[in-house]
This record gives structure tokens, sequence and C-alpha cells, in this order.
């Protein structure tokens, strides 16, 4: 039962560059939604969320967009650090405190 | 920055073993959590814990599993007999006050491998 996806297991991209990360999710239900980005041996740590009555939220380099009639998020980075490599997780929660997790999508940005 | 620490980081155990894997939360949050994420796959819920009970619970939460927060500052999940494919990484979380929207904080998880 994956409600959230992530089709691209990978990304590479140039240093300087946007990288854009996608989630897709099956339930309407969702009102709340995160990214994390996760290092070897170290647990996810989170980076930017939205809710479900906003289209876009921006932190720093990191922009979130929602489409609900898409059911679909979108992570922007811009520009692109070599620090940034990692995977990166989309995580959406429906009212309560249950979180679904994507599978992840490894982004490499190339110096 | 307070974070979530967890111990152990790798636990060895054999098959039909009990573990306990220990977390401590940031002092000041609510509610906890337990995920796990076998290789190479998607990291999934467990079990959310708030006001000494479970709030919710995924199917992977079965009888054999169990969590506790034994005194003000610990929180534990409990596998009473362990199988093969238990094997996993398993992160505690947690996450500031109320319903409104709080990320959670993760620690940097126990590797559990059962032989």
């Amino acid at each position: 039962d994956q409600q959230v996806k992530q089709n691209s297991p990978s990304l590479s991209v140039q240093e300087g560059r946007i990288s854009i990360l996608n989630c897709d999710y099956t339930n309407s239900m969702f009102d709340y939604f995160l990214w994390y980005k996760k290092y070897p041996a170290e647990g996810p740590t989170f980076l930017i969320s939205i809710s479900s009555i906003k289209d876009k939220n921006e932190d720093g380099r990191f922009t979130v967009f929602l489409n609900k009639s898409a059911k679909h998020l979108s992570l922007h980075i811009v520009p692109s650090q070599p620090g940034d490599s990692a995977v990166y997780f989309c995580a959406a929660r429906v009212t309560g405190n249950q979180f679904y997790f994507g599978t992840g999508t490894s982004l490499t940005v190339i110096p | 920055e307070p974070e979530v620490t967890q111990t152990p980081s790798h636990q060895v155990t054999q098959m039909g073993q009990e573990v306990i894997l220990r977390c401590v939360p940031i002092s000041n949050h609510l509610y906890f959590y337990w995920y796990r994420q076998i290789l190479g796959q998607k990291v999934e819920f467990l079990v959310s814990f708030y006001n000494n009970e479970i709030s919710e619970k995924s199917e992977i939460f079965d009888d054999q599993f169990s969590v506790e927060r034994p005194d003000g500052s610990n929180f534990t999940l409990k596998i009473r007999s362990t199988k093969l494919e238990d094997s996993a990484m398993y992160f505690c979380a947690s996450s500031g006050q109320g319903m409104s929207n709080q990320p959670q904080h993760f620690g940097d998880g126990t590797r559990l491998s059962i032989l």
C-alpha cells in the first residue's frame, strides 16, 4: 500500500543548477507534507514542510510546491550544492500522527 | 541544538530473543514515534505515543511489539520474540506540542541484525 510514491530513485545535477525532486500521493486526506534529507548512517533530517491549505512554501534555497488537484508535491533546490547530495524523502500525514514516507530519491550534485 | 539520541547504534540478536531499543527524545517534546527501514526499502511508520499511551499504530506493530516510556526521558521499543524479518534500521522520532503541524526530529537509528 504505497500512498506516497517517489518514482525517481536517483537524480544527478550539476552544482549551481536547480534540483527538482518529485513526489506523488494517492490519499486526498493528507493534510501536511514534509521533505526530509538523509545522509548514510544518520536519521532523516527535516528540511521543509507545507500544509495542504498552501501551494508553496519557501525557505532559503528550498521551495516546496503542492498541487492538490494532481496530488503532486515537489522540492526545488536552487542553487544546488555538493553538500546537498543525500537521499530525500517526502512524507505525508493524514490528520492525526501517522506519517507515510516515500521510498526516497538519491540526489547527487556534481561539482 | 537538542537532538534525539538512540542506543545502541547496532544490536545483534539471536532469532527468538527479546530486544529493547532505547531512545531519548527531545526533552520538551510530547509526541514520540518509532519507524523502521528495511534495507533498500522505505521508512515505515510503526507507532506513535502520546500522554503515556499509543495514539496510532500500523499493521506492522503487532503483538510482538510494545513501547514504553519508563521514566521522564526514555522511550523504548521492545520486540518480544525476534524474527529474521525484523532485521532493519529502527528510527525513533519526537515532535513538539499539540496537534499543529510540527515536524518530527529523528535519531540516527539502531541497526538491528537478527541471526
